[in-house]
């Protein structure tokens, strides 16, 4: 079963305007992760932050913990053409042998 | 370092063949999955392992059977396939189950 719910599904933006992606989760965690994927094309790990954490930045990117909503947010600032993917969550566990479980995505789309 | 590679990218089988899609990474990683990728289902987890000669179910894992006899490789058997198991296939590694992963490119499958 999936965990993370990313909110919305699909998000289209004028080019240099700020994208906003939302990700719910159920149970607790030890980490929540933020990873792009361009069409057809493997994932790429964009951030990482810790349930002890509340903001963390990372270049254009701004993700914030909200964990007593199980929530996140991935703020991407000042939007470029090459953003345009699918971004999606996921969610660590305590258990250094778990796995990750990823939501099923928020495709972005950036207008020229 | 190559990372994660995965062979083939492309592959049509007909219904019933078996094929072996390889993984292999150079990362030194104990942690490595297979997730399968259909339009609107996200991720979901096939079979993952948290070291050599140990494996274990994901969400997924009818139709499918994998073996971890080295750190560096994790193949994927299609045991007899059927349509149902046209997706995309990503491997993936990670330093253990709940950080950061990292992706290779994808097999794009189709069973006819």
């Amino acid at each position: 079963s999936q965990q993370g719910e990313e909110d919305p599904q699909a998000l289209s933006i004028q080019e240099g305007e700020n994208a906003t992606m939302n990700c719910s989760y159920k149970t607790s965690i030890n980490n929540l992760q933020w990873y792009r994927q361009n069409s057809g094309r493997g994932l790429v790990h964009l951030i990482l932050i810790r349930s002890n954490e509340r903001e963390k930045h990372s270049g254009r990117l701004r993700v914030t913990l909200d964990t007593s909503k199980k929530s996140s947010s991935l703020l991407i600032t000042a939007s470029r053409a090459a953003d345009t993917a699918s971004y999606f969550c996921a969610t660590g566990t305590m258990n250094r042998d778990d796995k990750i479980i990823f939501g099923k995505g928020t495709r972005l789309h950036i207008l020229p | 370092n190559a990372g994660v590679t995965q062979t083939p990218k492309f592959q049509v089988l007909k219904t019933g063949q078996s094929m072996t899609l390889q993984c292999a990474q150079d990362m030194n990683h104990e942690y490595m999955s297979w997730y399968r990728q259909d339009p609107g289902m996200g991720l979901r987890l096939i079979h993952y392992s948290v070291g050599a000669g140990i494996t274990d179910q994901g969400e997924v894992p009818n139709g499918y059977n994998v073996s971890r006899s080295t750190t560096e490789d994790f193949p994927l058997r299609l045991l007899s396939a059927a349509p149902s198991q046209t997706s995309v296939y990503f491997c993936a590694s990670s330093s253990f189950g709940n950080t950061e992963a990292f992706f290779g490119q994808g097999t794009r499958l189709t069973v006819v």
